[in-house]
C-alpha cells in the first residue's frame, strides 16, 4: 500500500537554526498537509496546500513557517530561525480528494536545544 | 480552542470485550468525522470515517456511530485485541478551505490480555 515518507525520523538543531523537514506525499494526492504534536498534546493542524499554493494555515503556521513543493514529489517544511518551543513532532499527510481520509507519515521529531 | 474533544485520557479492557471510545465536537459546520489510531513512533494510521448524512459506520470490528444533535460519536471494536492497544484519535472536518482536520487529544487504550 502507497504511503507518505518522512526524512529525517529525529532532526536536532540548536535555537536559531534554520531547519527542513522532507516529506514525499501518496503520488496521486493533490492535497497536502503538515500538523504537529508537541510532546502530551494533541496533533495541531500547520497548514494545507493545494494547487501549488497554501490553502489554510492555522495560527502557529507564522512567518518563519514556509511550505514548498519544489518538484513534482516532495513536500517541505521549513523552519526559518527555531525556537525552543518548536520541538515537536512534525507530520505530514496528504488526501486524494475532500472528504476522503488523510493519511500520515511517521514524523520526524525535532528537537530544537 | 478545542473543537473537538477527547474527555477520556485512558481506557483498559479485556481482551474480548468491547471497547468504547467516545468524542465530541462543538462545531456545528463539522460534516465528516474519522478514527484514527497511533502507536509510539509512528504517525496516525486512519481506521474509519463517516459523513453527517451516515448515522452509524461499520469495518470489520470496528464500528463509529454520530449522534448529530448531541454532536458525539463514538467508536466500538469488538472483539477487543491486545493488538489494538494504541492512541486513538477523533478527528473532524468541516466545508472549509482544504478540510484541514481538528484532533481531539486522544485515548489510550490497553487491551488486557
Amino acid at each position: 500500500e502507497p504511503e507518505v515518507t518522512q526524512t529525517p525520523s529525529h532532526q536536532v538543531t540548536q535555537m536559531g537554526q534554520e531547519v527542513i523537514l522532507r516529506c514525499v506525499p501518496i503520488s496521486n494526492h493533490l492535497y497536502f498537509y503538515w500538523y504537529r504534536q508537541i510532546l502530551g498534546q494533541k496533533v495541531e493542524f500547520l497548514v494545507s496546500f493545494y494547487n501549488n499554493e497554501i490553502s489554510e494555515k492555522s495560527e502557529i503556521f507564522d512567518d518563519q513557517f514556509s511550505v514548498e513543493r519544489p518538484d513534482g514529489s516532495n513536500f517541505t517544511l521549513k523552519i526559518r530561525s527555531t525556537k525552543l518551543e518548536d520541538s515537536a513532532m512534525y507530520f505530514c499527510a496528504s488526501r486524494g480528494g475532500t472528504n476522503s481520509p488523510l493519511h500520515f507519515g511517521n514524523g520526524t521529531r525535532l528537537t530544537v536545544t | 480552542d478545542q473543537q473537538v474533544k477527547q474527555n477520556s485520557p485512558s481506557l483498559s479492557v479485556q481482551e474480548g470485550r468491547i471497547s468504547i471510545l467516545n468524542c465530541d465536537y462543538t462545531n456545528s459546520m463539522f460534516d465528516y468525522f474519522l478514527w484514527y489510531k497511533k502507536y509510539p513512533a509512528e504517525g496516525p494510521t486512519f481506521l474509519i470515517s463517516i459523513s453527517s448524512i451516515k448515522d452509524k459506520n461499520e469495518d470489520g470490528r470496528f464500528t463509529v456511530f454520530l449522534n448529530k444533535s448531541a454532536k458525539h460519536l463514538s467508536l466500538h471494536i469488538v472483539p477487543s485485541q491486545p493488538g489494538d492497544s494504541a492512541v486513538y484519535f477523533c478527528a473532524a472536518s468541516g466545508q472549509t478551505g482544504a478540510n484541514n482536520l481538528f484532533f481531539g487529544t486522544g485515548t489510550r487504550l490497553t487491551v488486557i490480555p
